[in-house]
């Protein structure tokens, strides 16, 4: 069975300033999907980033990029220049190819100061 | 409608009374899915539906939990004899097929809360 595990429950970063979020996974196949999404306190998930497991390039998305190590079953999101507006939780979420059943992490939990 | 819509956005009851969630899909998208997300817990997957089918109920907790979909489009989640345990927040998405190349768009939910 597929897992996905995000270690930092929580984190804090000064405004302008960049983190990352990590995210691993445990799989034994070889196509598959990853993706990173946002869930501010209006509750709604919001799609961040996406990265399909044949490609060995990282995804980015403005602001956003990923560290895909797919040796590793690493997967981590990097917010450059983070903003207010990034004040959210991330969750990680896995997805096996021509499947449809979504596997989340636990989400980290992102707080942006002023 | 531009997004997936749920209703209502909060819902308050007693334990014991039946509840039921509504789920209103992207237009066109064929695919739903609902998910309970329980405080400090990540995405609990519940059901599956392509069109009016639900090929995959394995998430449904209890027999209590049921679901259904109609003109392949609104979805309603029904849970019977609500338990405290049941508190949580239910969120619906849909995506225009069953596939794992296409990103699920999420509702905002709805925050059950069980007396």
């Amino acid at each position: 069975a597929q897992t996905v595990t995000q270690s930092q429950p929580e984190m804090s970063v000064q405004e302008a300033e960049t983190v990352t979020l990590s995210c691993t996974y445990d799989t034994s196949e070889n196509n598959y999907y990853l993706f990173w999404y946002k869930q501010p306190p209006s509750r709604q998930m919001i799609l961040v980033i996406r990265q399909e497991a044949y490609k060995q390039q990282n995804a980015t998305e403005n602001r956003f990029s990923v560290n895909f190590q797919k040796a590793a079953k690493s997967f981590s999101l990097k917010i450059s220049d983070s903003q207010l507006g990034d004040t959210a939780m991330y969750f990680c979420a896995f997805v096996l190819s021509g499947t449809y059943k979504y596997i989340f992490g636990t989400g980290t939990r992102l707080k942006v100061l002023a | 409608g531009a997004g997936v819509s749920q209703s209502p956005s909060n819902k308050v009851t007693e334990k014991g009374k039946d509840v039921e969630l509504r789920c209103d899909p992207i237009s066109g998208h064929t695919a739903l899915y609902w998910y309970r997300q329980s405080l400090g817990q990540g995405l609990e997957f519940l059901i599956y539906f392509q069109g009016n089918s639900a090929p995959d109920k394995s998430g449904l907790p209890s027999d209590r939990f049921s679901a259904e979909r109609t003109g392949g489009s609104v979805s309603t989640l029904t849970i019977q004899r609500t338990q405290q345990e049941d508190s949580a927040v239910y969120l619906c998405a849909s995506s225009l097929m069953g596939e794992s190349n296409q990103p699920q768009h999420f509702g905002d939910g709805t925050r059950l809360s069980i007396l």
